[in-house]
């Protein structure tokens, strides 16, 4: 039963261009959503987070949008770069199942020249 | 501050062996989850160990074991092992607070081959 989900395995950007990446949920007691990036052969690393209190937090050229209505949270960055390339994750939990976290399948970033 | 290490960080293993596993979780964390990630998928939660104690599991057989040690350290133990059992193991830590959600942080991950 995949609780999280990320439609686009793949997406290819020009450097310097915006991405946009979605993630969609169907577990409506999520309330704490997590955006990773991961390079081949290294653990996930975080890059930015966001309450279901919130429907928007930027951290520099990363901002994580939060739509509760429609199940549906997204990642910009802009601008993007080659270093971008990578597989980005989304993942939830609940308050109740804190730290315990549910992941998409991932999409893979490409940042060309 | 350290980050979170795993060890080995790789391995091949018989089918039926027995596996351990181990990771050392970030200082200043009390909570270490452990995940299975397999080619081409997300990381899929195993279970999370909170202050030395089994606080949730994912859907693992009973041959897939851990424990936490008093600091914090994990060991993630995996018995009969089976081919499908391949798999990027991960472990990660936070500083688990009930009630309230953080980010957990991750290990570089053990890439585990059954043969």
């Amino acid at each position: 039963d995949q609780q999280v989900k990320q439609n686009s395995p793949s997406l290819s950007v020009q450097e310097g261009r915006i991405s946009i990446l979605n993630c969609d949920y169907t577990n409506s007691m999520f309330d704490y959503f997590l955006w990773y990036k991961k390079y081949p052969a290294e653990g996930p690393t975080f890059l930015i987070s966001i309450s279901s209190i919130k429907d928007k937090n930027e951290d520099g050229r990363f901002t994580v949008f939060l739509n509760k209505s429609a199940k549906h949270l997204s990642l910009h960055i802009v601008p993007s770069q080659p270093g971008d390339s990578a597989v980005y994750f989304c993942a939830a939990s609940t308050l109740s199942s804190w730290g315990k976290l549910q992941f998409g399948a991932g999409t893979q970033v490409v940042v060309t020249p | 501050e350290t980050g979170v290490t795993q060890s080995p960080t790789h391995l091949i293993k018989t089918r039926g062996q027995q596996v351990t596993l181990r990771c050392s979780s970030q200082s200043g964390h009390n909570t270490v989850s452990w995940y299975q990630q397999a080619l081409g998928q997300g990381p899929q939660f195993i279970f999370q160990y909170y202050r030395e104690e089994e606080n949730g599991r994912g859907n693992f057989p009973p041959r897939f074991s851990g424990l936490q040690f008093p600091n914090y350290s994990s060991e993630l133990n995996v018995n009969a092992l089976e081919l499908d059992d391949s798999a990027l193991y991960l472990c990660a830590s936070s500083r688990g607070q009930q009630g309230s959600n953080t980010e957990a942080f991750f290990g570089q991950g053990t890439r585990l081959t059954v043969v």
